[in-house]
């Protein structure tokens, strides 16, 4: 067990709603991160949050938007759903904003209908 | 951006023989390679890393190499078991990108017996 918790761990949903994913970074981490895994783009970086603000930026659609909260949680945000989307969504967390190691949560199965 | 190559991409080894996965990078400037396990239905776990100013880190069975100059990495797994059998991913990253992690495609390793 990384540390990192992601909810829910699984999420049905139709074209064109929005949905929001939940992840509790590892106890003392200040920095989340947020990727994608598809099978044909594999694991992609979308955001990073530290301490609350944006750090750094990856492939991440406008209809997406993520923010971390005061007590360091993170919520990722996908609007306009399309079935491209349908992917897993991992949250990884670390100590600080240049820390290198980081640490996955289990994950969260996206499925647009 | 930062391009990351993975090969091969499917390994099939026999079990107490030895694996081999290679990265190569693009982006001179990254300075930290991490590798990741990624067990079914699981999020992916730290298994090692390296920084651009070691050449090679050993942790009992699993080494990594660096080559900065040719801006190639390698994953080496002695005595391999059943239970590595997995995927297996390589990852570049630098500091001012709040070491976001860019993955290759991943390596399904199968160990049998």
């Amino acid at each position: 067990d990384s540390g990192v918790t992601q909810t829910p761990k699984h999420l049905i949903t139709a074209t064109g709603q929005r949905v929001t994913l939940r992840c509790s970074p590892r106890s003392g981490d200040l920095s989340v991160y947020w990727y994608q895994q598809s099978l044909d783009q594999g694991l992609q970086f979308l955001i990073q949050y530290y301490n609350g603000e944006e750090r750094a930026k990856g492939n991440i659609l406008e209809r997406f938007s993520a923010q971390q909260f005061p007590d360091l949680h993170s919520e990722l945000n996908l609007s306009s759903l399309e079935l491209g989307d349908s992917a897993l969504y991992f949250c990884a967390s670390s100590k600080t904003g240049t820390s290198t190691e980081a640490f996955f949560g289990q994950g969260t199965r996206l499925t647009v209908v | 951006g930062e391009n990351v190559e993975q090969h091969p991409s499917t390994l099939s080894v026999q079990e107490g023989d030895s694996a081999v996965i290679k990265c190569t990078y693009s982006d001179s400037a990254s300075n930290y390679f991490p590798w990741y396990k990624q067990e079914l239905g699981k999020g992916p776990q730290l298994i090692i890393d390296i920084r651009s100013n070691v050449g090679e880190k050993k942790d009992q069975r699993i080494a990594v190499t660096l080559n900065k100059t040719a801006k190639h990495f390698s994953l080496h797994i002695t005595e391999t078991q059943p239970e590595d059998s997995a995927v297996y991913f390589c990852a570049a990253s630098r500091r001012n990108s709040g070491y976001a992690l860019n993955f290759g495609k991943g390596t399904s390793l199968l160990v049998t017996p």
